[in-house]
Formats: structure tokens, sequence, C-alpha cells
């Protein structure tokens, strides 16, 4: 099946640095790809939706300027966390859609930020 | 988006038969119904999708009735490593967007 990587799996930041986190498709090619968080003990939260080439649509509540989406290629979108805060920790997952009617998704980056 | 209302919680024994209902009552003509599973710290893993009837694959089986307002994913002889949380959710094969509601925590015991 559809393969989605996430990269790194953990990261420890501290408070007001930036940290950059990769997911691609190892095996399709992407048009999309969304990013949610989740929080412990509770369900994913969609954080905005990326699209190859073009600017990602952010949800309602999601600080565009401080979650930046890349979506450079077919195989890779990019979330940067900016001046990151010990309430940005959480476990970040994105998800890829290869065109048909199902998203896999990546194993997830756990963001601690200290 | 339709929403979806699952139990929070379920139980069961290692070697029983769980069944998992979700009520979707505004499912829209175009969606899909679609299961994922997910252990702690990892990525939603796809069980199963159906649009209608029964669909069964090696893990699991999908009920939906004609009227397409509740299914139910059924995990024949669970074993202790189907502990996990699993999630309902509903959506045109085209969305692009997923909306994952609460979820349904399972937890098998022996």
């Amino acid at each position: 099946g559809a393969v989605v990587s996430q990269h790194p799996s953990w990261v420890i930041c501290k408070s007001g640095t930036s940290v950059k986190i990769e997911c691609r498709s190892l095996d399709f090619q992407a048009t999309t790809m969304f990013w949610y968080r989740q929080f412990p003990k509770q369900s994913l939260m969609l954080m905005a939706t990326s699209n190859e080439g073009s600017k990602a649509t952010y949800e309602q509540g999601v600080e565009k300027d401080k979650f930046l989406i890349n979506h450079a290629s077919l195989t890779l979108s990019t979330l940067t966390v900016t001046s990151a805060h010990p309430e940005d920790s959480s476990f970040y997952i994105c998800s890829a859609r290869d065109g048909g009617t199902e998203q896999y998704f990546g194993p997830g980056t756990r963001l601690t930020v200290t | 988006l339709a929403k979806t209302t699952q139990p929070i919680s379920m139980d069961s024994y290692e070697g029983q038969e769980v069944n998992i209902t979700c009520s979707h009552n505004n499912i829209a003509t175009n969606d899909y119904i679609t299961w994922y599973q997910q252990f702690p710290s990892q990525g939603p893993r796809f069980i199963i999708q159906g649009y209608k009837t029964k669909v069964t694959n090696e893990v699991a089986s999908l009920f939906i009735p004609a009227d397409r307002k509740s299914s139910t994913l059924s995990l024949p002889r669970v074993s202790l490593s189907d502990t996990a949380v699993y999630y309902c959710l509903v959506a045109a094969g085209t969305a692009s967007k997923l909306t994952f509601g609460t979820g349904t925590r399972l937890q098998v015991t022996l």
C-alpha cells in the first residue's frame, strides 16, 4: 500500500525557535497533503490543506504565519512551526491523497517545546 | 461534512467479536464511510471503506444499512493488539477534508 513518512519522528526545541517537519509520499504522487495536530487523549484536528504548487488553505483558528506550510513537489510537504512555544507541543500528523478516495497517514511527529 | 457519533469507549475480551457502530444521520449521496485505527503515538491506519451494504477485507467487515445513516465495524476475534482508538469518518470520495470525531477507544483484555 501507499506509504507516507515523516521526519523527524520526534523533536525537542527551545521556546522561541522554529522547527521544520517533513512529510513525504514514498511511492505515489500526492497532489494534496494535509496536516493535523493531536493533543493527548484527543482526536485529530485538521490544521491545513496543502496543494502542490499553491498556497495552503488553513482551517479557522490556525495561524498561517505561525504554521508555515510548503508543498514544493508532489512527494514533499513541510510544516514549519515558527517561534514555537510550549503550547505548540503536540503530535503532528500528515496525510496524503493519491487522487483516490483514501488518505494515507504518516507516522506522526512528536514536538516538545521547552 | 457529515458529523459522526460513536461510543466513547468499549471493552472486550480476547477472542470475541467486536462491533462498533457509528451514526451519521446527515450522510450525503456521494459520501463514503471509512474507518481508521490509531495506536498511541502513531498515525491513523486505514481499516476499511464502504459505500453501501457489506464490505469485507482481511481484517474487518463493514455493514451499512440501506439508509446509510449508520455503519458498523466488525472485528472478528479480537486480540490484545487490537486495543486502539477506532475512528469512523464520512466524506465524499473527492473531498479534501476529513473531520475526525471523538473515536471509540477499544480496550481488549485477557
